[in-house]
């Protein structure tokens, strides 16, 4: 089992549409919880990061943490053509402490005008 | 534009061949990382240094080396390619050496073996 899993899509939604991204992860020594956007052609961009279990918004993005299920999520409400990227979910842990940061592969999304 | 600049930005070489990605970071940020992005394994964080010094190790192969200059630019080195090592590398600079701190990333280098 991959230490983080996420759907690839592609997603494709109409403009205005509420979209859910999703990953889940195994180990649970993970502790920050970061989303990533990266557009084509462009190195990733950090969008939002979490620490603990909850929602936290910023804008029209919230992120979503269940510590309990081992899943993250996160929402983009009234999706707008300038969304359409490839989102990336990121994890850290410390370990024997080093840090370890491990991406998800990545959910690519359209949001069509 | 995040401010970090990467060249070359596309490489062509054969395999057996060796090459050298460069990367230079914000001004004023002390650490950089390198990734490497593959259609099939997603982004992978390789390595980071923080001022000069090597921070931190991930699924960096043994063919490959990174090193930190005293002007804080940065240089992957990759040595006996293969045709799997086709893929994005990026370069990532923060201010501090933590990795919840913000990592700006470059835009890339596409390296193709051929």
């Amino acid at each position: 089992q991959k230490e983080v899993e996420q759907d690839p899509g592609p997603l494709s939604v109409p403009e205005g549409a509420i979209v859910s991204l999703n990953c889940t992860y195994s180990n649970s020594a993970f502790q920050y919880f970061m989303w990533y956007r990266q557009y084509s052609r462009k190195g990733p961009e950090l969008l939002m990061y979490t620490y603990s279990s909850g929602n936290k918004e910023d804008g029209r993005f919230t992120a979503q943490v269940d510590k309990s299920s081992k899943y993250i999520s996160l929402f983009i409400r009234d999706s707008q053509p300038s969304d359409s990227a490839t989102y990336l979910c990121a994890m850290m842990a410390t370990q024997g402490g080093s840090e370890k940061l491990v991406f998800g592969k990545g959910t690519k999304l359209t949001v069509n005008p | 534009d995040s401010g970090v600049t990467q060249t070359p930005k596309h490489l062509i070489t054969a395999t057996g061949q060796r090459v050298t990605l460069r990367c230079s970071p914000r001004s004023g940020d002390l650490s950089v990382y390198w990734y490497q992005q593959s259609l099939d394994q997603g982004l992978q964080f390789l390595i980071q240094y923080y001022n000069g010094e090597e921070r931190a190790k991930g699924n960096i192969l043994e063919r490959f080396s990174a090193q930190q200059f005293p002007d804080l630019h940065s240089e992957l080195n990759l040595s006996s390619l293969e045709l799997g090592d086709s893929a994005l590398y990026f370069c990532a600079s923060s201010y501090a050496s933590g990795s919840t701190d913000t990592q700006y990333f470059g835009p890339g280098t596409r390296l193709t073996v051929l």
